[in-house]
């Protein structure tokens, strides 16, 4: 069955350096999201991402933040300069024609 | 705007007893309604889902009725196993035209004790 999977598992930053996480989605998937959870915290929505685009961001996804879809198979979230407040579990989720999300495995990210 | 309220946890209950987590939403529109559960040290997984009123998602056993009249999508299972130890979210995509974000509940943590 295809799944969406998600590159490093867990990755360690000093504050103020860059990371990107990378997801590959489903093949034939259109839509694109990433989503964080903070430890014992709700998931929240962070961006989507569609023919290209963002098609919606909150307000969490500021100017450190941007994502990317550099190939055919890859899409990307980069934070340019992490903060210790970035420090979360990430999800990458694809989204084909059914309307449902499906989630990546996560990457979680701690910021010292 | 959109919201989920969940009920609060921890739930810890016996094997084989039944399971009822709350979930109430917020929304205009025709939402589409998902529940996702979360095992320990993984990622989401999709466990039911219902795009319209009256709908009824199932899968392993768990079930929920989209009632738009009390706007609730209730997650129910009538015996539970220790593998069911879990967190569970409930969430809301505002329409089911694709490309929508999900709103998600806080999450129940569940426990089953053998």
């Amino acid at each position: 069955e295809p799944e969406v999977t998600q590159t490093p598992s867990h990755q360690v930053t000093q504050m103020g350096q860059e990371v990107i996480l990378r997801c590959v989605p489903i093949s034939n998937h259109l839509y694109f999201y990433w989503y964080r959870q903070i430890l014992g915290q709700k998931v929240e929505f962070l961006v989507s991402f569609y023919n290209n685009e963002i098609s919606e961001k909150s307000e969490i996804f500021d100017d450190q933040f941007s994502v990317e879809r550099p190939d055919g198979s890859n899409f990307t979230l980069k934070i340019r300069s992490t903060k210790l407040e970035d420090s979360a579990m990430y999800f990458c989720a694809s989204e084909g024609v059914e309307d449902t999300q499906y989630f990546g495995p996560g990457t979680r990210l701690t910021v010292l | 705007g959109n919201s989920v309220t969940q009920m609060e946890g921890p739930v810890t209950l016996s094997e084989e007893a039944f399971l009822t987590i709350n979930c109430t939403y917020t929304a205009t529109g025709y939402p589409s309604l998902f529940w996702y559960v979360q095992y320990p040290g993984e990622g989401l997984q999709l466990l039911l889902k219902a795009t319209k009123a009256d709908d009824k998602g199932s899968n392993k056993g768990f079930e929920a009725t989209y009632r738009k009249e009390t706007t609730s999508f209730h997650l129910e299972k009538g015996s539970v196993q220790v593998s069911d130890s879990a967190v569970y979210f409930c969430a809301l995509m505002g329409s089911n035209f694709g490309n929508e974000k999900l709103t998600f509940g806080t999450g129940t943590r569940l426990t089953i004790i053998p």
